[in-house]
């Protein structure tokens, strides 16, 4: 069964502490994608990846940067979490095209206090 | 602008019962559209997938409609469960972006 596996499903960090949130693909995915999901505001994209070592920003990267070293693995960086980066984080991976859609994670809930 | 909506933003409903949802879109050039179910606390797992060419598409008890010229669908659930209640979110795609609606928040109760 193919999967998405992001590391933590809760996470409480502190105000000003560096966040890494991992996220690792088993189907050999080129794309994978990094959203936030808010009640009343849906799925925003942070950043995506459409190979190892590149990165695009989406439309919310303000205070957030990413990592993709290895096809399978793209990494979420808070870099000094603050309490308005609360959320569900959502990895998500697909292939190349419109037409095969994302297979998602099961999410990470931070909290930051 | 690229927007997809949703309505309702909740529904409850009886289990058993029937029930419909909608999306509206005005995303251009449309390539295809995904209704994708996601259970509390969990990720969103694709339902359905329509492109331009089809009208109507069935996963189990959920039918999904596409009006390409009005820029509609619908999912339509069949004597729904009690492990239906879900969110239920509409995602367009164009141009390699996929365009997500804000979800129809769905329960169903016994």
């Amino acid at each position: 069964d193919v999967k998405v596996t992001q590391s933590s499903r809760y996470l409480v960090k502190r105000t000003g502490e560096k966040v890494f949130l991992e996220c690792v693909q088993d189907m050999d995915h080129e794309n994978m994608f990094w959203y936030r999901q808010d009640p009343g505001l849906g799925l925003r994209l942070i950043y995506f990846s459409y190979d190892v070592k590149m990165k695009e920003k989406g439309d919310i990267p303000e205070g957030y940067s990413v990592s993709r070293e290895k096809k399978e693995r793209f990494s979420l960086i808070l870099e000094s979490a603050s309490t308005n980066q609360t959320s569900m984080y959502l990895c998500a991976s697909s292939p190349p095209g419109e037409y095969y859609g994302y297979t998602f994670g099961s999410g990470t809930r931070l909290t930051v206090v | 602008k690229n927007q997809v909506e949703q309505s309702p933003q909740s529904l409850i409903i009886l289990e058993g019962k029937n029930c419909t949802l909608q999306c509206n879109y005005t995303v251009s050039p449309f390539s295809n559209l995904r209704w994708y179910k996601q259970d509390t606390g969990r990720g969103p797992v694709s339902l359905t997938i329509m492109t331009f060419s089809e009208n109507t598409k069935s996963n189990g008890r959920y039918t999904a409609t596409l009006d390409a010229d009005t820029k509609q669908s619908s999912l339509h659930i069949t004597a729904s469960q009690l492990s239906d209640s879900a969110s239920y979110i509409c995602v367009v795609s164009a141009r390699n972006q996929f365009y997500f609606g804000t979800g129809t928040s769905l329960t169903v109760i016994p």
